[in-house]
């Protein structure tokens, strides 16, 4: 079975601060990973998604992940936070043996001014 | 496109009440799964629909069900309602059914249960 840790359930960063919000997963096939979205009172939205090509992947706002196998990391990073990326992020992983999506718990992110 | 909407937004129930949550996806897409999604657990897998059949199940009782119709368009119902089920509920909808394929969600509906 597949898991998703999001290590730190609260993130608080300074405006112009860098960001990193940690995933780690477990698994014992290969993986498809993806880091979503949630501002208050809406759905989750993609932000980036890993399927196979380069481990470096660019998604939108800014924001990029990387994928390592050796460590089954998939952290989330952008070089300068904004009041704007302030919300819930979701770092999820499926298989291409599986059926579902697992998410992790999830990582809140404060961007303090 | 529209994108996926669910209904009602939010609900207030009573224990051992029944609920019926709908969630039409984005027209073209022929997959939906809904999420309970709960402070602290995140987003738990409740169920998969696509072509009208259940493809995958997660881990709840048996009190969880859902469908899916020809147009696509999925109901799940929660039968004799607990404290517990309190949560938001969301729908995703996709393409085809795999996992490989991007989700998208829609807003969900806030099930409160008194």
């Amino acid at each position: 079975a597949q898991s998703v840790t999001q290590l730190d359930s609260q993130v608080p960063v300074f405006e112009e601060a860098p960001v990193e919000l940690r995933c780690n997963y477990s698994s014992s096939v290969s993986v498809y990973l993806f880091w979503y979205v949630q501002y208050p009172n809406q759905g989750l939205q993609l932000l980036l998604k890993y399927l196979s090509g380069s481990t470096l992947v660019k998604g939108i706002n800014g924001f990029e992940a990387e994928f390592k196998k050796s460590e089954t990391s998939f952290h989330l990073t952008k070089p300068s936070a904004h009041m704007s990326d302030a919300a819930e992020y979701f770092c999820a992983v499926s298989t291409n043996t599986g059926n579902q999506f697992y998410f992790g718990t999830g990582t809140s992110l404060t961007v303090i001014p | 496109k529209a994108g996926v909407t669910q209904t009602p937004r939010y609900l207030i129930k009573t224990r051992g009440q029944q609920v019926t949550l709908s969630c039409s996806p984005i027209s073209g897409h022929r997959s939906v799964s809904w999420y309970q999604q709960t402070p602290g657990q995140g987003l738990q897998f409740l169920f998969e629909y696509f072509s009208e059949t259940q493809r995958n199940k997660g881990n709840f009782p048996g009190r969880f069900s859902g469908r899916q119709f020809s147009n696509s368009r999925s109901e799940m119902n929660v039968s004799t309602l607990e404290l517990g089920d309190s949560a938001l509920y969301l729908c995703a909808s996709s393409p085809l059914a795999g996992a490989i394929y991007e989700q998208y969600f829609g807003p969900g509906t806030r099930l409160t249960v008194t």
